[in-house]
C-alpha cells in the first residue's frame, strides 16, 4: 500500500498561472481533505470531501476548487495562482464514518508562486 | 467546527528537561487527537482520547483528556533530540480543525 500520495511534490508557478494538485489514496477511504500549512498558522482546512462526488468548503476555500470524481482521488485546483497561495499543501484521508478516526497524510506539495 | 487553541506556540528545552503542551476548547469535545510533525515532514497520528479524564502513555509521552472534555495535554518526560517537531491537537467532526501547534526545539 502506498497510502496517500501527492503529486507534484514541488512546483513553482508565476502569478496568474493555473495548476492542479493530485491526491491519491489506495486505502478505500471515504473522507479526504486538503490543508495548507504556513509558518505560525498551523494546518488550515481548504476543502474536504465526505465521499465520491461530494465536496465542501473548509476554513480557507477562496482561490481554490476541488473535485472528487473518483473515490480514490481528490484534486485541488488553483485557477489563477497568487503569491498568497505560496504554501505547503497536505492531503489527508480517513475511513471513519463518524469522522473520529486517524488521519493519514500525504508527504506534502510545496508550491511557490512568484 | 469547534476551534481548539494550543499553548505555548514555541518551546525550547535542554535535552533531558520535560515538556508540556496544552490544547483548550471553549466547548465540549467528543474526542481529541494528537499528531506530531517532524521538520520537513508530514503530520503523523500519535493517539486519540475519547473518555473524560482519560490518561494514556506511550513510553515517555503522557496524554490527558480533561474531566470536562474541554482540554487536553501532552507531556514528554526527559526530552530527547528525536522529540523535535511540532505537536498538533485536533478535534473531531467534519471540519476537523487543528490547533496551531506547539513547536518543540530540543538542544543537546
Amino acid at each position: 500500500n502506498a497510502g496517500v500520495t501527492q503529486t507534484p511534490k514541488f512546483r513553482v508557478l508565476k502569478t496568474g498561472q493555473s495548476m492542479t494538485l493530485l491526491c491519491a489514496q489506495d486505502m478505500n477511504h471515504e473522507y479526504m481533505y486538503w490543508y495548507r500549512q504556513d509558518p505560525g498558522m498551523g494546518l488550515r482546512l481548504i476543502h474536504y470531501s465526505v465521499g465520491e462526488g461530494t465536496t465542501a468548503k473548509g476554513e480557507v476555500p477562496d482561490g481554490y476548487n476541488v473535485s472528487r470524481l473518483k473515490k480514490q482521488n481528490f484534486l485541488l485546483g488553483l485557477e489563477s495562482a497568487a503569491p498568497s497561495q505560496t504554501s505547503v499543501y497536505f492531503c489527508a484521508s480517513t475511513p471513519d464514518r463518524l469522522n473520529t478516526g486517524e488521519l493519514f497524510f500525504g508527504e506534502g506539495s510545496r508550491l511557490t508562486v512568484l | 467546527g469547534q476551534q481548539v487553541m494550543q499553548i505555548p506556540q514555541y518551546q525550547h528545552v535542554q535535552e533531558g528537561e520535560d515538556f508540556t503542551t496544552y490544547c483548550n476548547s471553549s466547548t465540549t469535545l467528543s474526542n481529541i487527537q494528537w499528531y506530531k510533525q517532524r521538520p520537513g515532514g508530514h503530520p503523523v497520528f500519535l493517539i486519540q482520547l475519547v473518555k473524560s479524564g482519560e490518561v494514556k502513555k506511550q513510553k515517555r509521552l503522557t496524554f490527558q483528556f480533561g474531566e470536562a472534555k474541554k482540554n487536553s495535554s501532552l507531556h514528554i518526560t526527559a526530552t530527547q533530540t528525536t522529540d523535535v517537531g511540532t505537536y498538533f491537537c485536533k478535534n473531531s467532526g467534519y471540519a476537523l480543525n487543528f490547533g496551531k501547534g506547539t513547536s518543540l526545539l530540543v538542544t543537546p
